[in-house]
């Protein structure tokens, strides 16, 4: 099971880019990464999954090196309603709903 | 609005009551799951079910008892519970094997006094 790591918090202001990074370098070859994002005291919502290279939607990018021991979220331009908690997670797609593991994110503030 | 619907948003309860949440999803997905969030802890997964059948059982005491009736309504029975079962308790859907992609609802706030 491939743990990852990332920053506790991460601070930022509005209209500038944020790069969030998230190591796990025991990825195996079937795993792919996936990106939450959590509101307070609301449900976590699916961002964004990816494989390698680059993957991009109305929300983020994601840039997985060519060895996939890392990868980084980016959010463009953020605004104040990008605070969140911001969580990595490395998943087989032929492995169980059990192996799903959110571990503690990245707080992410936004100031003016 | 992710589809996902959970009642009640808050509640309270003694620690002899017995009371239900209700989950709803609207997305046509046919796996549904039960995550309890503590205060400053990680999301813990707490059942999974798959076309209404309970597919994963993460050592939950039995006085959190889930109920899956169709493919579209789940419930989490609750009893005797404890102080230290105060958390928000999510409720999320996923589609046949796409259980990466879930989908949350807003959650029950639980206390338990």
């Amino acid at each position: 099971l491939a743990k990852t790591t990332q920053p506790i918090s991460m601070d930022s202001y509005e209209g500038q880019e944020v790069n969030i990074t998230c190591s796990h370098n025991n990825i195996a070859t079937n795993d792919y990464i996936t990106w939450y994002q959590q509101f307070p005291s609301q449900g976590p919502r699916f961002i964004i999954q990816g494989y390698k290279t680059k993957v991009t939607n109305e929300v983020a990018s994601l840039f997985i090196p060519a060895d996939r021991k890392s990868s980084t979220l980016s959010l463009p331009r953020v605004s104040l309603s990008d605070t969140a908690v911001y969580y990595c997670l490395v998943i087989g797609r032929d492995s169980s709903a059990s192996k799903i593991i959110f571990g503690s994110g990245t707080r992410l503030s936004i100031r003016p | 609005e992710t589809g996902v619907t959970q009642t009640p948003r808050h509640l309270v309860m003694g620690m002899t009551n017995k009371k239900s949440l209700k989950c709803e999803q609207h997305l046509g997905h046919n796996a549904m799951y039960w995550y309890k969030q503590s205060a400053k802890k990680p999301l813990e997964l707490m059942f999974v079910y798959n076309f209404k059948e309970q597919t994963e059982n993460n050592s939950v005491p039995s006085r959190f008892s889930p109920e899956c009736p169709n493919s579209s309504h789940l419930f989490l029975h609750l009893h005797t519970l404890q102080p230290e079962d105060s958390a928000l308790y999510l409720c999320a859907s996923s589609q046949g094997a796409r259980f990466y992609e879930q989908y949350f609802g807003p959650g029950t706030r639980l206390t338990v006094t």
